[in-house]
């Protein structure tokens, strides 16, 4: 069975701060990786997706890819009050591009 | 863009009804769509996959006579939750890929309440 796990949290950074989030996967076959922020109460947002080792990086976000760890990681510089929610990993393996998603990863950044 | 509208965002109805749920693509033609539930505090559950023309597959233990699927275009799909129960109260979320993309956009997502 495909697992993705996740740190619940929560995990609480002052602002300014650089929060980063965790998540490894089980599936070795697994092709792309995503990240998704929830607020609560709505539907998942994508921020994030990347496909080959190494860092990718879009304004204050940067996810990093290890495929030999299966470990797949977020890093949010200078987080805000609005950054707070919920962080959802998500793996894709197979051709039928079904995502497998952690649990989520509750973030709070405090003013 | 990749807007994916969800219709209701919000609906109660009584224990015993069906409800529709339905799921659009605005701005590209979605090959797949997915729909998921999601209870409080919980990750999101993938419920089935639907591809435009097919019968949707369904995750194990999802009821296919329960969750009737829909896809019968390349930008609409429905959910109808038949026979509602309490026990369905969820959120719903729908999400839709386009054609040669990995990532798939979620829609706004449905708050259901079975009363």
């Amino acid at each position: 069975q495909k697992e993705v796990e996740q740190n619940s949290g929560p995990l609480s950074v002052p602002e300014g701060a650089i929060a980063s989030l965790n998540c490894t996967y089980s599936d070795r076959v697994s092709q792309s990786f995503f990240w998704y922020r929830q607020y609560s109460g709505k539907s998942p947002e994508l921020i994030m997706s990347i496909y080959s080792n190494g860092d990718k990086e879009d304004g204050r976000f940067t996810a990093q890819l290890n495929k030999a760890s299966q470990y797949v990681s977020l890093l949010i510089r200078d987080s805000q009050p609005s950054d707070s929610a919920t962080y959802l990993c998500a793996v894709n393996g197979g051709s039928n591009y079904k995502l497998t998603f952690g649990k989520g990863t509750l973030l709070t950044v405090n003013p | 863009g990749a807007v994916v509208s969800q219709h209701p965002s919000r609906v109660i109805c009584k224990s015993g009804t069906s409800v529709k749920i339905e799921c659009r693509s605005l701005d590209f033609q979605a090959t797949t769509m997915f729909w998921y539930r999601q209870f409080p505090k919980q990750s999101l559950m993938l419920m089935a996959t639907s591809n435009e023309g097919s019968k949707a597959t369904y995750e194990q233990g999802v009821e296919k006579d329960k969750f009737l699927i829909n896809h019968a275009s390349l930008t609409l799909s429905t959910l109808t939750v038949t026979s509602a129960h309490p026990e369905d109260s969820s959120f719903y979320i729908c999400s839709a890929r386009k054609e040669l993309v990995s990532e798939a956009f979620f829609g706004q997502g449905t708050r259901l309440t079975v009363v």
